[in-house]
């Protein structure tokens, strides 16, 4: 299985600040990775796909890089609706795995 | 607009078979793969299993020996069966459509609402 490394496991921030976060896949994945972002309860939601396209709806202040085995989720100015766990996610391979999860709390 | 609604029992004893289904409302059905995945309480994401509208599969080899996912297409459904539960799998189960982008490229592009299981005696 291919292992999906998030860091950090969580981080606070202020409403407007730019944020990263980081997935590490454990093999070369190209650039087949996701990134979802979940609310407590609730069903997670497509931000990025294939590293850096947006899904329908996603604003501009989030955005995806990377290739091989690092990406980035980057979120430009963190609004108040940002503020939840992210998850990457490989679809390289099945199974398709996920990172741990990244919580954003607000400082 | 897609919409996925699922239902199923919510509360298990150990070894008894989880059961859960999925309507999708709009959009076509069988242009597409069909997946669970389930979160642990305070957990990540686990991918479960995957069917298309004529029935091809693809598991998790983790769960392989206990999972069945099916189809009925007439009524654009599908259905996860997991036998002999344990507490391990008391878990909140989604649904969602797989969308392929391309080669390698898919994502879980809509979900539905969770349905929480719980597995106790």
């Amino acid at each position: 299985d291919i292992q999906m490394t998030q860091s950090p496991s969580s981080l606070s921030a202020f409403v407007g600040d730019r944020i990263t976060i980081t997935c590490r896949a454990s093999q070369n994945i190209g650039r087949y990775l996701n990134w979802y972002q979940q609310k407590p309860g609730k069903a997670p939601k497509l931000l990025i796909f294939d590293a850096s396209k947006f899904h329908i709806g996603v604003p501009s202040s989030f955005s995806g890089s990377g290739s091989g085995t690092d990406f980035t989720l980057t979120i430009t100015s963190l609004q108040p609706e940002d503020f939840a766990t992210y998850y990457c996610q490989q679809s390289y391979s099945t199974p398709r795995t996920f990172g741990q999860g990244t919580r954003v709390e607000v400082k | 607009q897609v919409q996925l609604q699922q239902w199923g029992a919510g509360l298990l004893k150990p070894s008894e078979t989880l059961s859960l289904t999925c309507a999708v409302y709009g959009g076509s059905f069988s242009g597409y793969y069909w997946s669970w995945v389930r979160q642990p309480p305070g957990k990540g994401l686990e991918w479960i299993g995957e069917i298309n509208h004529s029935g091809s599969t693809s598991y998790n080899p983790a769960l392989k020996r206990r999972v069945t996912i099916s189809v009925d297409a007439s009524k654009n459904q599908f259905s996860l069966r997991l036998s002999s539960v344990t507490a391990a799998d008391t878990a909140l189960y989604f649904c969602a459509r797989v969308s392929y982008c391309g080669g390698h490229c898919s994502a879980f592009d809509y979900w539905g609402q969770g349905t929480p299981v719980t597995v106790s005696s």
